[in-house]
């Protein structure tokens, strides 16, 4: 099992750019998430999807999109980047059986928009 | 409002110091608080999830504790490789689908 994979790694965005982050897990879990997280301040949760076809706003939604047309994939997409969205995002997921609810993280995607 | 506060900062040990990491709470009913590892570049890794005030688990040099207001993880004799970023997180059981993070501590373990 690959876990959970985020693409790209890297990226460099000019102001007003857009782009898709794409989250793909092999593990069949129902629930995925998007978090950005910033020096300082923790992991935000930004959506969140409870299963295929679902999405609902989490803490910091304004300035992003999510798409989950396919159970395994996530997509978090950005219309009109801005600098403030700068950031290292992390896609999760999780398969909620009675207690028990592990988030599985992926590896991270940087991003700067210039 | 669910919150979720990690002390200290930044902790510097040295090679078989112990001492521990705390993570105090509030929310509406826990449903489970976690406690992951993350190092530099890399994402969250899960370590524990405690259920109810009195659980413990353990696992090597860790330990994690939970009171009905906070929790401890406790590093026993710790190593250099045990250095890296402790998150602790809550999830309410109002809305099951939201994990709460704290800011981390840092840890640091020179040989």
């Amino acid at each position: 099992n690959a876990g959970v994979t985020q693409t790209p790694k890297f990226r460099v965005l000019k102001t007003g750019q857009s782009m898709t982050l794409l989250c793909a897990q092999d593990m069949n879990h129902e629930y995925m998430y998007w978090y950005r997280q910033d020096p300082g301040m923790g992991l935000r949760l930004i959506h969140y999807s409870v299963g295929e076809g679902t999405t609902a706003k989490g803490e910091v939604p304004d300035g992003y999109n999510v798409s989950r047309l396919k159970k395994q994939n996530f997509l978090l997409g950005l219309e009109s980047a801005a600098p403030s969205q700068t950031s290292v995002y992390f896609c999760a997921s999780t398969e909620l059986q009675g207690w028990s609810d592990t988030q599985y993280f992926g590896p991270g995607t940087r991003l700067t928009v210039l | 409002e669910d919150q979720v506060t990690q002390s200290p900062e930044a902790l510097r040990l040295q090679e078989g110091e112990s001492s521990s990491l705390n993570c105090s709470y509030t929310v509406s009913g826990l449903r489970g608080l976690f406690w992951y590892r993350q190092d530099p570049g890399k994402g969250p890794e899960f370590l524990f999830t405690l259920y109810s005030a009195g659980e413990e688990k353990e696992k090597e040099r860790l330990k994690a504790t939970l009171t009905k207001k906070e929790s401890f993880l406790h590093i026993t004799a710790p190593k250099p490789e045990d250095s890296a970023t402790y998150l602790c997180a809550v999830q309410a059981r109002s809305s099951a689908s939201k994990i709460i993070f704290g800011s981390g501590t840092r840890l640091s373990i020179r040989p």
